[in-house]
């Protein structure tokens, strides 16, 4: 059936880096954007970026430019979010996302989330 | 960037109630407007898309309008089921996508 499957929870030191994946099942991977999308403890949504899965092409939220990386393995039709030199207030489930349509603007199938604890 | 801001923050109402709640742009998104469902420990659920497209497979008594920078979602008859935190989000190519701050519908 058509789904996104997360990697499972990380527990990460404050200045390490984490990678998180999202493979994707029962449509062309390629054809769809990847968004990737946060949730702090009791908080909102917040966007973070997409990848184009066919070219590699990559757009970031300004807040994440310069420490976020989004790739992407066409092989086994996975997509990777790593965020490094990561901080508490990086704690959040992330989410990552597939665009509904050509329009590439609201996203129709989600992965169930990716804990991310940051401690020391 | 643009800006999402969703009313009320929370709203108490009961099962057969009318709800609706309110977004707004910073600037014109145009009909680029999605509602999703949240419920705790779950993923977003898409609602509404292009501001007043019913997603397949979501009950009838969810409906979406607007356009430029005000938006609504309706619920026409809560259900049970209902329950839950809602946002709006918009993505533009140059700024990038933004959600609303949420509105939990809490039972009265």
């Amino acid at each position: 059936q058509v789904q996104l499957v997360q990697s499972g929870a990380e527990v990460k030191k404050p200045g390490a880096s984490v990678k998180v994946s999202c493979k994707a099942s029962g449509y062309t991977f390629i054809d769809y954007y990847m968004h990737w999308v946060r949730q702090a403890p009791g908080q909102g949504l917040e966007w973070m970026g997409w990848i184009n899965p066919n070219s590699g092409g990559t757009k970031y939220a300004q807040k994440f430019q310069d420490r976020v990386t989004m790739t992407r393995d066409t092989s086994i039709s996975t997509a990777y979010m790593e965020l490094n030199r990561l901080r508490s207030d990086d704690t959040a489930v992330y989410y990552c996302a597939r665009v509904r349509d050509y329009t590439g603007r609201h996203f129709d199938l989600w992965g169930r989330g990716t804990l991310v604890t940051v401690s020391s | 960037d643009i800006q999402m801001t969703q009313s009320p923050s929370t709203l108490s109402a009961s099962v057969g109630d009318r709800v609706t709640i309110t977004c707004r742009a910073s600037q014109s998104i145009s009909s680029w407007l999605a509602w999703y469902q949240q419920k705790p420990g779950k993923a977003p659920k898409l609602l509404i898309y292009k501001a007043s497209s019913l997603e397949s497979g979501v009950p009838s008594r969810f409906s979406g309008s607007g356009s430029g920078t005000e938006f609504t979602l309706t619920i026409s008859s809560l259900q049970p089921d209902d329950f839950a935190t809602y946002y709006c989000q918009q993505y533009d190519n140059y700024s990038g996508g933004t959600f609303g701050q949420g509105t939990k519908v809490e039972i009265k």
